[in-house]
């Protein structure tokens, strides 16, 4: 089925310092999104994506935060500077045509913030 | 916004029996329910969704209820088999809102 790739599966840093977790969503899908997972439980919505735009963010999405697709290319999360409790595993989505429709995941980015 | 409880964190069953996960909740304009499964060290896959027109859905073993006066949703399970053990996920959002999701059920199937 459709696949959606990130890069990196692991990323570790040290607080303070900047990281950007890459997505590449599925080809012709419009809408993306960001979800935060702590303990490998509670799959916390972040972010979605729309048209250049954020559409619609959490309470979880801090100032640091941010969320780019510069030309169609990678869907990307940058935070900065990162905060200990920014240490979960990140997963991207996307959706085809509507947040009210099947949401493909991919494997995960687990940041650890020393 | 949208909050969604999932009742169950951790459920074990033996082969062949049935598996409920119930869901519930808070914002009436809620029309879109979706379930997915993850196993370890995946990212979410979709099992099945249901929609507020209806109130019933079956995709082969699973079946869906929504209750949209109790604001509650179900996922059954029915002749359970060992590859069912996962985390399941219930969401809830609209044609506006992105799914908000549960907090998760452990589905252990016993051989």
């Amino acid at each position: 089925g459709p696949k959606v790739l990130q890069i990196p599966s692991h990323q570790i840093i040290d607080m303070g310092q900047m990281v950007t977790l890459n997505c590449d969503p599925v080809s012709n899908h419009l809408y993306f999104y960001w979800y935060k997972q702590i303990l490998g439980q509670q799959m916390e919505f972040l972010v979605n994506f729309y048209n250049g735009k954020v559409m619609e963010k959490s309470k979880l999405f801090k100032d640091q935060f941010s969320v780019e697709r510069p030309d169609g290319s990678y869907f990307t999360l940058k935070i900065q500077p990162t905060a200990l409790e920014d240490s979960a595993v990140y997963f991207c989505a996307s959706s085809g045509t509507g947040v009210a429709e099947t949401l493909y995941f991919g494997s995960g980015t687990r940041l650890t913030v020393l | 916004g949208e909050k969604v409880e999932q009742h169950e964190s951790t459920l074990s069953v033996r082969e062949g029996d049935s598996a409920v996960i119930n869901c519930t909740y808070t914002d009436t304009a809620s029309s879109y329910f979706p379930w997915y499964k993850q196993e370890a060290g995946k990212g979410l896959h979709f099992v099945i969704d249901i929609r507020s027109n209806v109130d019933r859905k079956q995709s082969q073993r699973l079946i869906v209820l929504l209750d949209k006066k109790a604001k509650r949703f179900s996922l059954h399970i029915t002749a359970t088999q060992p590859e069912d053990s996962a985390i399941y996920f219930c969401a809830a959002s609209n044609n506006n809102n992105a799914p908000r999701f549960g907090a998760g059920t452990k589905l252990t199937v016993k051989p």
